[in-house]
């Protein structure tokens, strides 16, 4: 079945700069590859997912790319905030068995 | 449009007890997903519920068990409770199709005693 990796497990940067989580996947069949942020006692929430017909897609402060025949895809975040603090997760989706397997989250902490 | 509703929000069992946790799917979804989540393990994807029917299902015993209802709502239910079934419980619901966004609820914080 599908095993998702995620780097690094804690991330720690000043307001302002960049962060990039890089996730790596083993099925090659997955094509969806959702990221959710989830904050302290809440559930996970989607904030951006791309498709395996597309290598790059971003949305205001946030990007995500896709290396299909590496296997391995990034969430970019730039102009860090307070707010973005969270812990992020990449996902990886099995078509087959139409299942999401997640990475084991990545701890981002944005420092004022 | 309502988001995915979880009830209880805080449970405490004691070992061997059996506990039955509730999902509400936001209106027109058909797929409920139940995830367990936890410090060591993450988030580990328990069954998926479409129409009624569990469609897929990860590596969890028998103690756990779900099921769907006509209006889409979903149940969890774990017997025998044992110390390391204490988890945040998360479900999520989509519409079903492969590749739909799944949106998660706040989750239900299981506690066992």
């Amino acid at each position: 079945g599908e095993n998702v990796e995620q780097h690094p497990s804690t991330l720690s940067v000043q307001e302002g700069d960049s962060a990039v989580i890089k996730c790596t996947y083993s099925d090659s069949a997955s094509n969806y590859f959702p990221w959710y942020k989830q904050e302290l006692g809440k559930g996970p929430q989607l904030i951006i997912d791309i498709r395996s017909n597309v290598g790059e897609k971003k949305d205001q402060r946030i990007a995500v790319t896709l290396n299909k025949t590496a296997k391995h895809f990034s969430l970019h975040i730039t102009e860090t905030q307070p707010e973005d603090s969270a812990v992020y997760f990449c996902a990886a989706m099995e078509t087959r068995y139409d299942k999401v397997i997640f990475g084991p989250g990545t701890s981002l902490s944005v420092i004022p | 449009k309502a988001g995915v509703t979880q009830t209880p929000r805080y449970l405490i069992k004691t070992r061997g007890q059996q506990v039955t946790l509730s999902c509400s799917p936001i209106s027109g979804h058909r797929s409920v997903s139940w995830y367990q989540q936890t410090p060591g393990q993450g988030l580990q994807f328990l069954f998926e519920y479409f129409s009624e029917t569990q469609r897929n299902k990860g590596n969890f015993p028998g103690r756990f068990s779900g099921r769907q209802f006509s209006n889409s709502r979903s149940e969890m239910n774990v017997s025998t409770l044992e110390l390391g079934d204490s988890a945040l419980y998360l479900c999520a619901s989509s519409g079903g199709q492969a590749t739909d966004t799944q949106y998660f609820g706040p989750g239900t914080r299981l506690t066992v005693l």
